[in-house]
């Protein structure tokens, strides 16, 4: 069962654009919206986290917009640069949906140069 | 400050073989987790230990085992190998045993496993 969807599954922006990847969850007892970032070959690396008492988090150029009535959060990337090419996974928890983290799908961002 | 080590990195297992994956967890961290990352996939939670007691398992069946040492670090099991475990086995560990609390789960690099 595929609690969290994430879309698009491959994205490519230009130097300088806006990165936007989308996630939607389906249950109500996840409280903690983290993005992570992964490189070939390395683990995933946190990148920014939201909990679902405020609407938006910036920090940098990474946002986390964050639409509770929708179950509906996304990441922006401003100023997207070549090192940001990585696959980003969005991912859901809560103390009452089993303590563990529930993943996306993952999406492919390329930036060109 | 070390982070989380995994060993080994690779690894090339037969069907029906076991294995032993192990996990160093950060310094200070007292929880771990496992996740199965199937190529092209997000990671899937297969177990969590806290306090080397299993703290919340996730849909995978019993021949996936683990234990958690006092000094903190861990093993991933897997009996009778299948095909389809072929992975990148993943171990996070962090501060507390809820990740609601904001403390994140920092992960290792994995062990890539693969079953032939």
């Amino acid at each position: 069962q595929q609690q969290v969807k994430q879309s698009p599954q491959s994205l490519i922006v230009q130097k300088g654009g806006i990165s936007i990847i989308n996630c939607a969850y389906e249950n109500t007892a996840f409280d903690y919206f983290p993005w992570y970032q992964q490189f070939p070959g390395k683990g995933p690396a946190l990148l920014i986290a939201i909990r679902p008492d405020v609407s938006e988090k910036k920090e940098g150029r990474f946002t986390i917009s964050f639409n509770k009535s929708a179950k509906q959060f996304s990441l922006h990337i401003m100023d997207s640069q070549p090192g940001d090419s990585a696959t980003y996974f969005c991912a859901a928890s809560g103390n009452n949906a089993g303590n563990m983290l529930t993943f996306g799908g993952g999406t492919r961002l390329m930036v060109k140069p | 400050e070390t982070g989380v080590t995994q060993s080994p990195t690779h690894l090339i297992k037969t069907r029906g073989q076991q294995v032993t994956l192990r996990c160093s967890s950060q310094s200070g961290h007292n929880t771990v987790s496992w996740y199965q990352q199937a190529l092209g996939q997000g990671p899937q939670f297969i177990f969590q230990y806290y306090r080397e007691e299993e703290n919340g398992r996730g849909n995978f069946p019993p021949r996936f085992s683990g234990l958690q040492f006092p000094n903190y670090s861990s093993e991933l099991n897997v009996n009778a190998l299948e095909l389809d475990d072929s992975a990148l086995y993943l171990c996070a560990s962090s501060l507390r045993r809820s990740t609601t609390l904001g403390y994140g789960y920092t992960f290792g690099s994995g062990t890539r496993l693969t079953v032939v």
